[in-house]
């Protein structure tokens, strides 16, 4: 069993629309969790950290955090073309390094 | 402020050769790690350094190593090239104690003939 998986994709969705990225891990001692963004050729960049059960919202983006479930999630309100890349989930538990699922290729279609 | 800096952008070596990759942190971060990512492989964690020390590697053979300087900028030695070496190499950096998101560099292309 994969420790980080995520919903393969491709995912495609009109402009505007809500794009929804999903993610769950193995270990019960993951503490902190990450989305990182991709653009192909690019290295990944940072979105959003959350690290406490529930809802963490930045902008255009919600992280959605259910330990219980070993779930974690990301929202991507109002879509745009701009979005277009992969989506990584990334995992730390108790060492430090980043653990990440395999990204949800998302293109949002104009 | 500046990011994290990885050099050279792109390198080609052949079977056998020694490569040395480069990174600078964020000023102020004393942590960096070290990614591996190959086509269709993924993200996988390679190093990771602090202060000085290796504070754990991935499931990676010997043959890669490194280093990180008091300046706490940090390279990558990989001995013995393999063709499956290539790929992207990604530096990432962070505070060690109250932070642990990793801020990554543009990465070094490693291409191995």
């Amino acid at each position: 069993q994969k420790e980080v998986e995520q919903n393969s994709g491709p995912l495609s969705v009109p402009e505007g629309a809500i794009a929804s990225l999903n993610c769950t891990y193995s270990d019960r001692v993951s503490q902190s969790f990450f989305w990182y963004r991709q653009y192909s050729g690019k290295s990944p960049e940072l979105i959003m950290s959350i690290y406490s059960n529930g809802d963490k919202e930045d902008g255009r983006f919600t992280a959605q955090l259910n330990k219980a479930s070993q779930y974690v999630s990301l929202l991507i309100r109002d879509s745009q073309p701009s979005d277009s890349a992969t989506y990584l989930c990334a995992v730390t538990g108790s060492a430090r390094q980043l653990t990440f699922g395999s990204g949800t290729q998302l293109t949002v279609l104009p | 402020e500046a990011g994290v800096t990885q050099s050279p952008t792109h390198l080609i070596k052949t079977r056998g050769q020694q490569v040395t990759l480069r990174c600078s942190p964020i000023s102020g971060h004393t942590s960096v790690y070290w990614y591996q990512q190959a086509l269709g492989l993924g993200l996988q964690f390679l190093l990771w350094y602090d202060e000085g020390e290796e504070r754990n590697r991935g499931n990676f053979p010997p043959r890669f190593s490194g280093r990180q300087f008091p300046n706490y900028s940090s390279e990558l030695n990989v001995n013995a090239l393999e063709l499956e070496d290539s790929a992207l190499y990604l530096c990432a950096s962070s505070l060690l104690t109250g932070g642990e998101t990793q801020y990554f560099g543009p990465g070094t292309r490693l291409l191995v003939l």
